[in-house]
């Protein structure tokens, strides 16, 4: 089956740093689709990213779509509280009609006081 | 993940029982997922339905486990006779019915088996 290799597995940063993140695949995808999951909560969407080579924003994070299609790199500069959790990145296959999704094994973030 | 609505939140079942799993998903969606998270996993997929139809079961353990999504009412993940390894979260989502790529999460239902 498809894999998705995401690294870091972990990331302490302070307070105000950038962070960068990276998923790789054995497959073409056709959508790459960020989530963040707090403890105890579903994952929620920050970036969906649909063409090959596409850059998107969403407030302080980046995301784009490489080339390839076979990977993908989110980014969030000044780091807040908040950002706190993991990250997970999710592909989904270059197949009509199937909105199935194959996720990463997630990026925790901790921000260090 | 507003709006697909999962329950109960939180489930304990002694082995043997059986777990129902409840997903109401976004107004307007016709498409439904599940997808299990074990602890320290990322989510992987498991069915995906449409109203009356199972469209794509390849991540459904082959026994005990059931989906359904009838015409009227939620989608329903179903596990008989549960075993310790079945304690996860199961996520359900959903998307419009024209498809897309844009697919929302519900909070989860987290199962534990004692």
């Amino acid at each position: 089956g498809q894999q998705l290799n995401q690294s870091p597995q972990s990331m302490f940063i302070q307070e105000g740093e950038d962070v960068s993140m990276n998923c790789t695949s054995s497959s073409i995808f056709n959508t790459w689709l960020w989530y963040k999951q707090d403890p105890g909560e579903g994952p929620v969407l920050l970036i969906a990213l649909y063409k090959a080579g596409e850059l998107t924003s969403n407030g302080r994070l980046t995301a784009q779509f490489g080339t390839t299609r076979k990977d993908s790199f989110l980014n969030i500069s000044a780091s807040i509280p908040s950002d706190v959790g993991i990250y997970f990145c999710a592909g989904q296959p270059y197949d009509f009609g199937n909105e199935k999704l194959t996720f990463g094994t997630g990026t925790r973030l901790t921000i260090i006081p | 993940n507003a709006g697909v609505m999962q329950n109960p939140r939180h489930l304990v079942r002694r082995r043997g029982q059986e777990a129902r799993l409840r997903c109401s998903p976004m107004k307007g969606h016709s498409h439904v997922y599940w997808y299990r998270q074990l602890p320290e996993e990322g989510l992987k997929f498991m069915v995906y339905l449409q109203k009356e139809n199972i469209i794509d079961e390849s991540g459904m353990p082959k026994e005990r486990f059931s989906a359904e999504f009838p015409k009227e009412g939620p989608s329903i993940l179903r596990i008989q006779q549960v075993v310790r390894g079945d304690s996860a979260a199961y996520f359900c989502a959903s998307s419009p019915p024209e498809g897309g790529n844009t697919i929302y999460f519900g909070e989860g239902s987290w199962l534990t088996v004692v």
